[in-house]
């Protein structure tokens, strides 16, 4: 199975700072990955495909770049609706796994 | 507008059974694939199964198979988890999910449902 690592765990940003999240697979998945945000009692929302295409209506704050194994999730001017939890996720062969999950909190 | 909704969740002990269903909406069910999400209490995301377009390629994580079933009814615009020998562990919110379309390889989730609640207990 790929094993996907997320890094950090959580962390404590402002309104306006730009937040990385990193994911690392443990064998290559070309650039099959996904990243989702969620929040408490929700659906996760998908934000990120191949590993750098933006979803429909997803603000262009968020960006993805990546290939192979390391792949990053960048969002930049923070806004008060994009504190939530991250999840990475690759697609590249069965069984499908994710990553751990990246909490951002209002520093 | 895409819709999946959950439904048939609830409180089943060690061992019970129970039946999930995920009934879809706005868009022609029968050219995508579908997946099976759940999240534990508190927990991340976990990957559970996966149904191509005709139901004819399924796929399950160690840790339910065996014991969990995928299936769908493309006339019922429906996808369904028969869940057996369930264990306590296997409390968690379950969620469907839809592909882009449908293909030999792996795709990522484009639409997700709200999730129905199974507690084994």
């Amino acid at each position: 199975d790929i094993q996907m690592t997320q890094s950090p765990s959580s962390l404590s940003a402002s309104v306006g700072d730009t937040v990385t999240i990193t994911c690392r697979a443990s064998q290559g998945i070309s650039n099959s990955l996904a990243w989702f945000q969620q929040k408490p009692g929700k659906a996760p929302k998908p934000l990120i495909y191949a590993a750098s295409t933006l979803e429909s209506g997803v603000s262009p704050n968020f960006s993805g770049s990546g290939s192979v194994t390391d792949f990053t999730l960048t969002i930049s001017s923070l806004q008060p609706e994009d504190f939530a939890t991250y999840y990475c996720q690759q697609y590249n062969s069965y069984p499908l796994t994710f990553g751990g999950g990246t909490k951002v909190e209002i520093k | 507008e895409v819709q999946l909704v959950e439904s048939g969740g609830g409180l089943v002990q060690p061992g019970g059974s129970l039946r999930l269903s995920c009934a879809a909406s706005g868009f022609t069910f029968r050219s995508y694939d579908l997946h099976w999400v759940r999240q534990a209490p508190g927990k991340g995301l976990e990957w559970v199964s996966h149904s191509s377009a005709t139901g004819s390629t399924v796929h399950y994580a160690e840790s339910v198979k065996g014991r969990f079933t995928v299936s769908r009814d493309n006339a019922k615009n429906s996808v369904y988890l028969q869940m057996n020998s369930l264990r306590v562990e296997d409390t968690a919110v379950y969620f469907c999910a839809r592909t882009p379309g449908t293909g030999y390889y792996p795709q990522n989730f484009q639409h997700w449902g709200q999730g129905t609640l199974v507690t084994v207990s």
